[in-house]
């Protein structure tokens, strides 16, 4: 299994303002994953992040709003820009184990926009 | 679109009880079916999964079926103990284009509360 580290934990933001979330896993994954999961409700898959190339973003989602960094194949960031406080979520980073096809997660970012 | 849903947002049980937690998928094409937990204040985490070939897997107190006629999947918790509690959410995933990831549509979830 993947040990996946997410920071911050949670934060508390001004409306306007952007927040980096940052993703580290202890091995080498191709493919990274950004899921957002509000209050009661289940996961939406954000974007999916390639080592090397532009992030894959799913229908209502775009880069200006979060754009993604995966400079390497053990670290990606998720900003969320211009937050507003239909922003406040849990954001997830997972990997997925290929030949079992299972995904891992981070604990999340508990993102509260005032 | 297909989309996966769950029957029940809260069960509450009694310690010792057996739990059942249900979910009704839609994509017929669907192969693989993962269940994974998720306590408060943490990320989802993998339980039991199960391929369409078979309709029913067991795991250390947790047994997974799966009814491909009305396209619905439990999941079977027995004894339930205090540390079950938590969000319990089924995933789909259908067969990745050659060289894909398989990437998971996840229902809504139920919450599990177990009463000592």
């Amino acid at each position: 299994s993947a040990v996946i580290s997410q920071k911050p934990s949670r934060d508390i933001c001004q409306r306007g303002t952007s927040l980096t979330i940052q993703c580290q896993v202890d091995s080498q994954v191709t493919m990274m994953f950004w899921y957002r999961q509000q209050p009661g409700q289940s996961l939406t898959l954000i974007a999916t992040a390639n080592q090397g190339s532009e992030a894959t973003y799913e229908s209502g989602f775009v880069i200006d709003k979060f754009p993604i960094s995966r400079p390497n194949l053990t670290f990606s960031t998720l900003t969320v820009s211009n937050m507003s406080p239909e922003d406040s979520s849990i954001y997830l980073c997972s990997v997925a184990d290929t030949a079992k096809n299972i995904q891992y997660f981070g604990a999340g970012t508990r993102l509260s926009v005032l | 679109g297909e989309s996966v849903g769950l029957h029940l947002p809260t069960l509450s049980v009694q310690e010792g009880d057996n739990s059942i937690i249900n979910c009704a998928y839609s994509n017929s094409a669907s192969d693989y079916f993962i269940w994974y937990k998720q306590e408060s204040g943490k990320g989802p985490q993998f339980i039991i999964d199960i391929r369409s070939n078979m309709d029913k897997r067991q795991g250390q107190r947790v047994t997974v079926l799966l009814n491909k006629t009305v396209k619905h999947l439990s999941l079977q918790i027995a004894a339930t103990q205090p540390g079950d509690s938590a969000v319990y959410f089924c995933a789909e995933n259908s067969s990745p284009p050659s060289g894909g990831s398989y990437i998971p549509t996840f229902g809504r979830g139920t919450s599990l509360i177990v009463h000592p």
